[in-house]
């Protein structure tokens, strides 16, 4: 496609539920990038990988949090046993490696999940 | 840590008027600068990136300027227009490859 897609664009659940957010980067990008943005503030590093590999899961706030990306392309971003404070948008970046000064993010339109 | 900060918060001017937003960053080890789009309830929208080794780029009536030893960037906008109405958000690109992103200006133009 021409951009990143994320799915679903709106997720209400209820708290204990999880969920699967679901990105697929733009076609070739080899970096993916998962970030959490909460009201009013700018969005805060989950988890990157390069292909299939999850090289920095150092922003996951617990380990109800798992992503992964198996074929090097989408990306699945899963929340178990899910609480209010996990109500926020999820956002997904995908970026073509050219070099760390060059690479230049691009982003889905993000998930808003509502926990209630 | 690298911290990012956003100044102002918010900014409302008339149509037509040039504006500078601000950017500043605590650890100068970067490798990119990002200056982003956000309009309400939607994803974020790449406007210029700026290389650690440049000092500035341009796109139409936007510039962003980098003094990465200072730990500053702006971003001016020229003659702006109500449709520029967005939160803006400045990200630098640090070892790991990971964005650090500031909190954003909410930016309004009044027609």
């Amino acid at each position: 496609g021409a951009g990143v897609s994320q799915s679903p664009r709106y997720k209400v659940a209820k708290r204990g539920q999880d969920v699967a957010l679901r990105c697929d980067p733009i076609s070739g990008h080899v970096s993916l990038f998962w970030y959490q943005q909460a009201l009013g503030q700018g969005p805060e590093f989950l988890t990157y990988f390069q292909n299939e590999a999850q090289l920095d899961k150092s922003g996951l706030p617990s380990d109800r949090f798992f992503a992964e990306r198996p074929e090097g392309s989408v990306s699945t971003l899963k929340i178990q046993r899910t609480q209010q404070e996990d109500s926020a948008v999820y956002l997904c970046a995908s970026s073509f490696q050219e070099g760390f000064q060059r690479t230049e993010a691009f982003f889905g339109q993000g998930t808003r999940l509502t926990v209630v | 840590k690298q911290e990012v900060t956003q100044i102002p918060a918010a900014l409302s001017v008339p149509e037509g008027e040039n504006l500078v937003l601000n950017c500043s960053f605590t650890d100068s080890a970067i490798y990119n600068l990002q200056w982003f789009r956000q309009d309400p309830g939607k994803g974020l929208t790449s406007l210029l990136l700026i290389q650690s080794s440049q000092r500035e780029q341009t796109s139409g009536r936007l510039n962003a300027s980098l003094d990465k030893s200072s730990g500053r960037s702006t971003l001016y906008i020229a003659a702006s227009q109500p449709g520029d109405s967005a939160t803006y958000l400045c990200a630098v690109r640090r070892i790991g490859n990971k964005l650090v992103f500031g909190a954003g200006t909410i930016l309004r133009v009044k027609s």
